[in-house]
């Protein structure tokens, strides 16, 4: 399976954005580009997904790169319920039920 | 609308049990998965069902099964019980069966499984 890599920890200020980076150096033509975010005592939350373009939606931007060998997600102005662990993972076509969570990027959110 | 339901929200149990967690997936989803999440770790797949049929399993032992209802709500049952099983269980939702990685899934806040 394609792995992604991803800083263990980040740290930011509120109001501040957040850019979380993500490499998939090995990802495959259809991998589409998840990502998730759990707080403290919570189930993963879905944030947003793409597989060439970049996207948007009320939470995040998510930019990919021209090659698809790494994103980037962005959160535009960072706020302290951002504070969570956050995946990025490849959703493979075969298999797309089965999400592979890595060690994430801890994210801390300073007042 | 009512997000993915799991119950009970914790359990305690000893070794050698078994249990029976449940979930109820959104209205309009009829794809259930679990998750086994130790603590400190990621989740980690343990099944997915779609229309009471069983499509992927991950890495896990036979004492761990699991089922879909026709209401697409779903048990997992693990038998036996060990100390290694204390962990959250998760399950997640979506739609149907997409099989283009361009589904995203839906997770309840899990249920915290003890063992003594």
């Amino acid at each position: 399976d394609a792995k992604t890599t991803q800083p263990n920890s980040m740290e930011s200020n509120e109001e501040e954005p957040v850019h979380l980076p993500c490499n998939h150096s090995t990802i495959s033509g259809t991998d589409y580009i998840h990502w998730y975010r759990q707080l403290p005592s919570q189930g993963p939350e879905y944030v947003i997904h793409g597989l060439t373009s970049n996207v948007n939606n009320r939470m995040a931007s998510l930019a990919i790169a021209e090659d698809r060998k790494s994103s980037t997600l962005i959160l535009h102005r960072a706020t302290l319920r951002d504070a969570a662990v956050y995946y990025c993972i490849l959703s493979k076509a075969r298999n797309d039920y089965k999400l592979s969570f890595g060690a994430g990027t801890t994210v801390t959110v300073r007042a | 609308d009512a997000g993915v339901t799991q119950s009970p929200t914790h359990l305690i149990k000893t070794r050698g049990q078994h249990v029976t967690l449940r979930c109820s997936p959104i209205s309009g989803h009829k794809s259930v998965s679990w998750y086994q999440q130790v603590l400190g770790q990621g989740p980690q797949f343990i099944f997915q069902y779609y229309e009471k049929e069983e499509r992927g399993r991950g890495n896990f032992p036979d004492r761990f099964s699991a089922r879909q209802f026709p209401n697409y709500s779903s048990e997992l049952n693990v038998n036996a019980l060990l100390l290694g099983d204390s962990a959250l269980y998760l399950c997640a939702s979506s739609l149907g069966a997409s099989g283009t990685g361009n589904q995203p899934q839906h997770f309840g806040d899990g249920t915290r499984l003890s063992i003594l």
